[in-house]
């Protein structure tokens, strides 16, 4: 069965302070790695990640896939209020039309 | 402005009681999606729908139903058969066969259903 884990689920961190979010996964033919932001209601799309060791970069945040360790993390840094959100990471899986999604992670920022 | 157009926002039903989501979009997208958010579940898949007149089942499709008569439309049905109705419903749509298809979802900004 598909499966994608996020850590923490939870996060609590002040202005500033820096954050990286965890994505594993496990599927049987591996074709992309979603990240998604979902602040209240769309999830919004950051990266699509296809190629090991490359990074992808929007201003403060970065995000990185290892596929040989079946891995991405998603950086954060120097973190504002605004980053508070549900972020959520998805796998697409070749020969199929559907996005296996992790439960999320909740990131609160503290001013 | 291209885009998913989700309808109603909120719903209040009451129990035993069908009611249907809407969803349309104008991105002449192929495949169509609905999910189901629930607090600390993250998204899971009710129906899939990747050419118009077909549809596949998903992780939870047990008491929802769809069609999908139109490329623009996809409405949920959740019947009374849905044991735990009420949760947050969002539809997504993709560029399935053609290129480039990155596996990337556009969403709709979602309905939230509850059941009293």
């Amino acid at each position: 069965e598909d499966k994608v884990v996020q850590s923490p689920l939870s996060l609590v961190v002040h202005e500033g302070d820096t954050v990286t979010l965890n994505c594993s996964y496990e599927v049987t033919n591996f074709r992309s790695l979603l990240w998604y932001k979902q602040e209240k209601k769309a999830p919004t799309f950051l990266f699509m990640l296809t190629s090991s060791g490359i990074e992808k970069k929007s201003g403060r945040l970065s995000s990185i896939l290892d596929k040989k360790e079946l891995f991405s993390i998603l950086n954060i840094t120097a973190t504002q209020t605004g980053d508070s959100a549900i972020y959520l990471c998805a796998v697409s899986v070749r020969g199929s039309e559907k996005l296996v999604f992790g439960k999320g992670t909740k990131l609160t920022v503290n001013p | 402005d291209g885009g998913i157009t989700q309808s109603p926002k909120y719903l209040f039903r009451k129990e035993g009681q069908n009611v249907t989501l809407s969803c349309e979009q104008n991105l002449n997208h192929d495949a169509m999606y609905w999910y189901r958010q629930d607090p600390g579940q993250g998204l899971r898949l009710i129906y899939y729908s990747q050419i118009v007149n077909d549809f596949q089942k998903g992780d939870i499709a047990e008491g929802y139903s769809v069609s999908r008569e139109k490329k623009e439309s996809f409405p949920l049905t959740v019947t009374s058969a849905q044991k735990n109705p009420t949760a947050f419903y969002l539809c997504a749509s993709s560029m399935y066969g053609r290129a480039p298809n990155t596996g990337e979802l556009f969403f709709g900004e979602g309905s939230r259903l509850t059941v009293l």
